[in-house]
């Protein structure tokens, strides 16, 4: 069983469009993440989530916003998407406390023409 | 905000010649994480240091974390085309802050 599963895995939209990205993990962990890599690899915090904080990279434009219906799951939803928000989406998990880091999905590339 | 930096930003070597890569926190860290992300894959926790001056061993793979807890080193002995793909650090002031990950080190391995 895949620990943290993204869907989809590519995504090819129109400028304007709105898209969301769903998340789902089957560790148990208590915080979900996402997180942005561009072209140059460069790994960006985006959103982090547990059943009590949200903490928000102020960063990221408003057109971002995620979505939790529970502890295993953690979508992200794009409005009017544009050319600049083409890149890999990686959703992880992690436990608090623990010694081991985050785990994280395959990602979502997303293409934004 | 926290950042944290990371060279160098690519290395090629030969098979078999020895690759470092070195990553600093203009903040202290409560702990710092390294990964490692295969061409087309996704990050992959490696190991994770807390203590300072901590020192740990993978196999080939020797971490450091300093005793300021503001840098830390990654270094691999003897490289092999398997250990091809980039390698991140990653940091957390604490508390439940989530962790700041420097650029990468991208390291190619000429056979």
């Amino acid at each position: 069983d895949t620990a943290v599963s993204q869907t989809p895995k590519y995504l090819v939209t129109q400028m304007g469009n709105d898209k969301s990205i769903k998340c789902e993990q089957n560790l148990g962990h208590d915080t979900m993440y996402w997180y942005k890599q561009d072209s140059k690899k460069f790994l960006k915090i985006m959103f982090s989530y547990n059943n009590k904080e949200l903490i928000i990279n102020e960063t990221v434009p408003n057109r971002f916003s995620p979505k939790s219906p529970d502890k295993a799951h953690l979508n992200l939803h794009i409005n009017s998407l544009e050319l600049g928000d083409s890149a890999v989406y990686f959703c992880a998990s992690s436990q608090q406390g623990s010694n081991y880091g985050y785990t994280f999905g395959s990602g979502t590339r997303l293409t934004v023409v | 905000g926290q950042q944290v930096m990371q060279i160098p930003q690519y290395q090629h070597v030969q098979e078999g010649e020895d690759f470092t890569t070195y990553c600093n926190s203009s903040t202290t860290l409560s702990n710092i994480q390294w990964y490692k992300q295969r061409p087309g894959g996704h990050p992959v926790f490696l190991i994770q240091l807390v203590k300072s001056g901590e020192v740990k061993k993978q196999k080939r793979l020797t971490f450091q974390f300093g005793e300021a807890k503001k840098n830390s080193s990654l270094h691999i002995t003897a490289t092999q085309t398997t250990d091809v793909g980039t390698y991140f650090c990653a940091g957390r002031l604490g508390g439940n802050t989530p962790l700041v990950f420097g650029k990468g080190t991208r390291l190619s391995v000429i056979a």
